[in-house]
């Protein structure tokens, strides 16, 4: 059973970076996409981006070029970074596991990050 | 980007009951079409994929339809743990997008 888990810094201030890195345990890391979604409080989902083993990515261009994901696959983890954020950043960020028909079926426990001065 | 818009955005219902959800895509999607529940603090759940086959482990009260643009998530007989927040969401093409979620709450 594939279990995700994520980390990183929690309140960050506007103009700063959000980090955050997600670790995939007891499944293949290769031959799906690994994605990035976040919810904002009370609201809906917003798909932020993914990649793959290889290191291909896909953006969502709402985000505008502040968005890299990475891959380390000798850890089996990929990492988000978002800059210059703001308050409109403030989101529960998700990890998650893309298959086919880009379903998500497995899904790390989420990071709540406020965006605050 | 393709808009996805579901009806009714809340819905009341009682145990027993049968409820559809109704999800529209701005464009067709085939059958690119995922559901997902979600409890509160909780990451979203697959139910459905493909518009229409159940992921594994999901009960067999949940059911999908619809092709195209036009897609329904039925419950046949709700139980006390279906209240939740249901989202549907295209894998069709980039940016994958979701509905603005239905809101399901016991009567």
């Amino acid at each position: 059973q594939v279990q995700l888990q994520q980390w990183g810094a929690g309140l960050l201030k506007p103009s700063e970076t959000l980090s955050l890195t997600c670790a995939v345990y007891a499944g293949s890391f290769s031959g799906y996409f690994w994605s990035w979604i976040r919810q904002p409080p009370g609201k809906g989902l917003e798909w932020i981006g993914d990649i793959n083993h290889s290191g291909s990515t896909n953006y969502n261009p709402s985000l505008k070029g502040r968005v890299t994901i990475s891959v380390d696959t000798s850890k089996n983890h990929f990492s988000l970074k978002l800059t210059s954020v703001t308050a409109a950043d403030t989101a529960v960020y998700y990890c998650a596991r893309v298959g086919g028909y880009y379903l998500i079926d497995n899904w790390g426990q989420g990071t709540l990050v406020p965006v605050s001065s | 980007d393709i808009q996805m818009t579901q009806s009714p955005s809340s819905l009341s219902a009682s145990v027993g009951d049968r409820v559809t959800i109704t999800c529209r895509a701005s464009q067709s999607i085939s059958s690119y079409l995922n559901w997902y529940q979600q409890k509160p603090g909780k990451a979203p759940n697959l139910l459905i994929y493909g518009a229409s086959t159940l992921q594994s482990g999901v009960p067999s009260r949940f059911s999908g339809s619809g092709s195209g643009t036009d897609f329904t998530l039925t419950i046949s007989s709700l139980q006390p743990e279906d209240f939740a927040t249901y989202y549907c969401q295209q894998g069709y093409s980039a940016p994958t997008t979701f509905g603005q979620g239905t809101k399901l709450e016991i009567k």
